[in-house]
């Protein structure tokens, strides 16, 4: 079974500046969808982007991009110019290709300091 | 698009009664439904694939008698928490699949309390 884990419960970032967060993922399969979904204090939970295993290239959603290490089983998440509306928890999760369930890590909550 | 929508958003209930909570897909449909538990600060833990037309498919300890869910439509589930207990109060949360993409859209969630 695949498992995704965030090794970072909690991260904080002064507002402008940039910060990553972490996920790594363990699977057997070639084929498969990641994301990141960032859930506010509304508890919405929001797709913030996603990524095609079998895209090199790594995606990129105005100021949110992904550092995509298919080989290392890494996903990680770089928010830019940080916004203090960007603070939420930030969920990380895996999909297999032609399956419908998503597979989520246990969350970072980003604080983000004015 | 893709708007899910969930009611109610909030709802108190008493020991010992019964709760439903729908979910439904606005502007698109879905075959398959999923419905989530959300305790606080953690993440969302898988109850069930509910399946249109079928019975739905419950996550390993999850108690089928008590979170009854009807996947009536192509655009509607509900989820019923069946003689409710103070341990059932909790963060559920719905999500909706595209047929064509699989990609999930969530609902805002209900917040229950059982008193």
């Amino acid at each position: 079974a695949q498992t995704v884990t965030q090794s970072q419960p909690e991260m904080s970032v002064q507002e402008a500046e940039t910060v990553t967060l972490s996920c790594t993922y363990d699977t057997s399969e070639s084929d498969y969808y990641l994301f990141w979904y960032k859930q506010p204090p509304s508890r919405q939970m929001i797709l913030v982007i996603r990524q095609e295993a079998y895209k090199q290239q790594n995606a990129t959603e105005n100021r949110f991009s992904v550092n995509f290490q298919k080989a290392a089983k890494s996903f990680s998440l770089k928010i830019s110019d940080s916004q203090l509306g960007d603070a939420a928890m930030y969920f990380c999760a895996y999909r297999s290709q032609g399956a419908q369930k998503l597979v989520f890590g246990q969350g970072t909550r980003l604080t983000i300091n004015p | 698009g893709a708007v899910v929508s969930q009611h109610p958003s909030r709802v108190i209930c008493k020991s010992g009664t019964s709760v439903k909570i729908e979910c439904r897909s606005l502007d698109f449909q879905a075959t398959t439904m999923f419905w989530y538990r959300q305790f606080p600060k953690q993440s969302l833990m898988l109850m069930a694939t509910s399946n249109e037309g079928s019975k739905a498919t419950y996550e390993q300890g999850v108690e089928k008698d008590k979170f009854l869910i009807n996947h009536a439509s192509l655009t509607l589930s509900t989820l019923t928490v069946t003689s409710a207990h103070p341990e059932d109060s909790s963060f559920y949360i719905c999500s909706a699949c595209r047929d064509v993409s699989y990609e999930q859209y969530f609902g805002p969630g209900t917040r229950l309390t059982v008193t």
